[in-house]
């Protein structure tokens, strides 16, 4: 199975404050990976799939970039409501499989 | 608008089964995959396999083979989930999410259903 490994797994920040989160695929997985928000106590939300391209009604201060086994997720200015745990997932080799996640708290 | 509703929370002994739903609207049901993903309390993300809502034919990851039963009921746009000889370890929320277009995977969410195991 393809591994995803995510960096950081938690990080503080402040509220207008540029945020990186990256995922490394433990094989090439060209541009299959979507990136989900999930708040506490809810269902994860899509927010980037095929690497780059922004779900329909999310923020454009959410970016996503990479192809192969690199990727970044990008919060251009952190607002309050951006406090969540992300997730990466890879769709491009049999089982799907989620990075660990990453927990955003905000400052 | 897209909906997917799960049925309410669970508790069940060791043992006893489950049947978990996710009720489809506002698309056509045949059109879109459908997953089961798992979240063990305090932990990530898990996929545990799919659904073809056209044929029926379910496909289980490694790990959720045996005990757990993907179907449907298509004249009512519903997805189950079947849980059998429930353990301790089952206890987590689970989520139904349906696969989009254009690579879109896991576009839209269930709101999950806890199914809790204990005597």
């Amino acid at each position: 199975a393809t591994q995803m490994t995510q960096s950081p797994s938690s990080l503080s920040a402040s509220v207008g404050d540029r945020v990186t989160i990256t995922c490394r695929a433990s094989q090439g997985i060209r541009n299959d990976l979507g990136w989900y928000q999930q708040r506490p106590g809810k269902a994860p939300k899509l927010l980037i799939y095929a690497a780059s391209s922004l779900q329909s009604g999310v923020p454009s201060r959410f970016s996503g970039s990479g192809f192969g086994t690199d990727f970044t997720l990008t919060i251009s200015s952190l607002q309050p409501e951006d406090f969540a745990t992300y997730y990466c997932l890879q769709d491009n080799n049999y089982p799907r499989t989620f990075g660990q996640g990453t927990k955003v708290d905000i400052k | 608008q897209v909906q997917l509703v799960q049925s309410g929370s669970e508790l069940k002994k060791p043992g006893a089964s489950v049947k978990v739903s996710c009720k489809t609207s506002g698309y056509t049901f045949t059109n879109n995959a459908m997953n089961w993903v798992r979240q063990a309390p305090g932990q990530g993300l898990e996929w545990m396999g799919w659904i073809n809502t056209n044929t029926g034919n379910p496909t289980y990851v490694q790990g959720f083979t045996g005990r757990f039963v993907f179907s449907l009921d298509t004249s009512v746009t519903t997805a189950y989930l079947q849980i059998s000889s429930l353990k301790a370890e089952d206890t987590a929320v689970y989520y139904c999410a349906r696969d989009g277009k254009a690579g879109a995977i896991f576009d839209y969410w269930g709101q999950g259903t806890l199914v809790t195991v204990s005597s």
